[in-house]
């Protein structure tokens, strides 16, 4: 398995403002993944994050919005830009290690539970 | 597009009773699919994986099985406990590596 962290753990917003999440893994990793988890909903994925180009976007998540970094194979960044009270959310980075790629299990960090006023 | 049923949404059961959480894809082409465990505003805990090869596999009191060819997973989990109270979400990938579709989960409530 693989130890993620993630930071901030919560945090309380304005609108209009930005918030960047980080994810540190202690291991390397193949790939890393950005999920949203609206209030009582399940995950929906939000981009693949790949290491020094640009990130892969699923169908209705856009970069200006949700801009993400990944210098190197243990940490990415995804920033929430120009907040509005319908992007509270649960946030979480999911792992694929690389040691047990060829299984593709997949691990989550702990999330980081944004709340827009 | 894969979608993932979880039925039912929600499960409440005295301590010791066994449980039986039920998942189904409508995409059989799936290379693996992940069962997991999820507590109030958390992160996700992964339970079981099984690849599209395989049949079931055991962890503990879990268990969990693969019928591919029906599009159906179910997860077992026996003599329930108070600490078994959670969210179990399932989790489809349909390629190496890739992206998981997700379920709705099952609220599970075990009662002392």
């Amino acid at each position: 398995s693989a130890v993620i962290s993630q930071k901030p753990s919560r945090d309380i917003c304005q609108r209009g403002t930005s918030l960047t999440i980080q994810c540190q893994v202690d291991s390397q990793v193949t790939m890393m993944f950005w999920y949203r988890q609206q209030p009582g909903q399940s995950l929906t994925l939000i981009a693949t994050a790949n290491q020094g180009s640009e990130a892969t976007y699923e169908s209705g998540f856009v970069i200006d919005k949700f801009p993400i970094s990944r210098p190197n194979l243990t940490f990415s960044t995804l920033t929430v830009s120009n907040m509005s009270p319908e992007d509270s959310s649960i946030y979480l980075c999911s792992v694929v290690v690389l040691l047990a790629s060829v299984n593709n299990e997949q691990f989550f960090g702990p999330g980081t539970r944004l709340t827009v006023l | 597009k894969q979608e993932v049923t979880q039925i039912p949404a929600a499960l409440s059961v005295p301590e010791g009773e066994n449980l039986v959480l039920n998942c189904s894809f409508t995409d059989s082409a799936i290379y693996n699919l992940q069962w997991f465990r999820q507590d109030p505003g958390k992160g996700l805990t992964s339970l079981l994986l099984i690849q599209s090869s395989q049949r079931e596999q055991t962890s503990g009191r879990l268990n969990a099985s693969l019928d591919k060819s029906s599009g159906r997973s179910t997860l077992y989990i026996a003599a329930s406990q108070p600490g078994d109270s959670a969210t179990y979400l399932c989790a489809v990938s349909t390629t190496a590596g890739n992206k998981l579709t997700f379920g709705g989960g099952t609220r599970v409530l075990v009662k002392p």
